[in-house]
C-alpha cells in the first residue's frame, strides 16, 4: 500500500519568513496530493491540492510543487502570518474504486511574532 | 464551515456502554468517510460508503459499526470499545470518487471520544 512520510514534524519561522514541508510518497500510480491545514479543535480544512498533470500550483501565499519522478511533494507559504499557525497534512492517493488517502504525520508549523 | 456537520463533539463513554457519532453533508456529495485520528499518528481511514453501499472497511474491529442511510446521513454506532480507542473521530464526504480518479474530501469538525 501507499506509505507518506511527511518533514519536518515541527517548524517554528518568524512572521514574514517562508515555510516549507516535505512529503514524499512511495506508489508511483498515486496521481492526487492534496494538504489540509487542521487548526485547533476543527477538522482538517483542504487548502491546495496537485494532480499528477502538473508540476506546480499557485494560491496566493500557497504553493504545491510536485516531482514524480523522484515521488516528493512539497508545501511552500510565503510571508507567514501568525494565522498560518496550525497542523499541516500531506496526502496521497490513486484512482480506484473508493477514494483513499493516506496521510502523512503532519507538520506543526508555529509562526512566532 | 465545511459543509459537514458531526455530533456531538465531545462523548465520554464506559467501556460497556453504547453510543452513536453522527455525521452530516450538506454539500450534495454520494461519499461519506469515517476517519480515526490518535495523537502523533497519521489520519487513518475506517470506512468509506459511496452511494449508500460500504465499499471499504479498513480491517476496522466490529465493536465500531457504521450505517450509512442515505448519501448525506453516516452514523458509527460504538460499544464495547477499550481505552485505546480514545482518539478524534473525524467525517468527511467527496462528490464521487468514481473510477476517473479522486476528488476532494471535505471534514467535519470530528467528535472527541473518550474511553474510560
Amino acid at each position: 500500500g501507499e506509505n507518506v512520510e511527511q518533514h519536518p514534524s515541527t517548524l517554528s519561522v518568524q512572521e514574514g519568513d517562508s515555510a516549507v514541508i516535505k512529503c514524499t510518497y512511495s506508489d508511483s500510480a498515486s496521481n492526487y496530493f492534496p494538504w489540509y491545514k487542521q487548526e485547533l479543535g476543527k477538522g482538517p480544512q483542504l487548502i491546495i491540492d496537485i494532480r499528477s498533470n502538473v508540476g506546480e500550483k499557485k494560491d496566493q501565499r500557497i504553493a504545491v510543487t510536485l516531482n514524480k519522478t523522484a515521488k516528493h511533494f512539497s508545501l511552500h507559504i510565503t510571508e507567514t502570518q501568525p494565522e498560518d499557525s496550525a497542523v499541516y497534512f500531506c496526502a496521497a492517493s490513486y484512482p480506484g474504486t473508493a477514494s483513499k488517502l493516506t496521510f502523512g504525520t503532519g507538520t506543526r508549523l508555529q509562526v512566532t511574532l | 464551515e465545511t459543509g459537514v456537520t458531526q455530533t456531538p463533539r465531545h462523548l465520554v463513554m464506559g467501556m460497556t456502554n453504547k453510543k452513536s457519532l453522527k455525521c452530516e453533508q450538506h454539500l450534495g456529495h454520494n461519499a461519506m468517510y469515517w476517519y480515526k485520528q490518535s495523537a502523533k499518528k497519521p489520519l487513518e481511514l475506517m470506512f468509506v460508503y459511496n452511494f449508500k453501499e460500504q465499499t471499504e472497511n479498513n480491517s476496522v474491529p466490529s465493536r465500531f459499526s457504521p450505517e450509512c442511510p442515505n448519501s448525506s446521513h453516516l452514523f458509527l454506532h460504538l460499544h464495547t470499545l477499550q481505552p485505546e480507542d480514545s482518539a478524534l473521530y473525524l467525517c468527511a464526504s467527496s462528490r464521487n470518487p468514481g473510477l476517473a480518479g479522486v476528488d476532494e474530501q471535505y471534514f467535519g469538525p470530528g467528535t472527541r471520544l473518550t474511553v474510560t
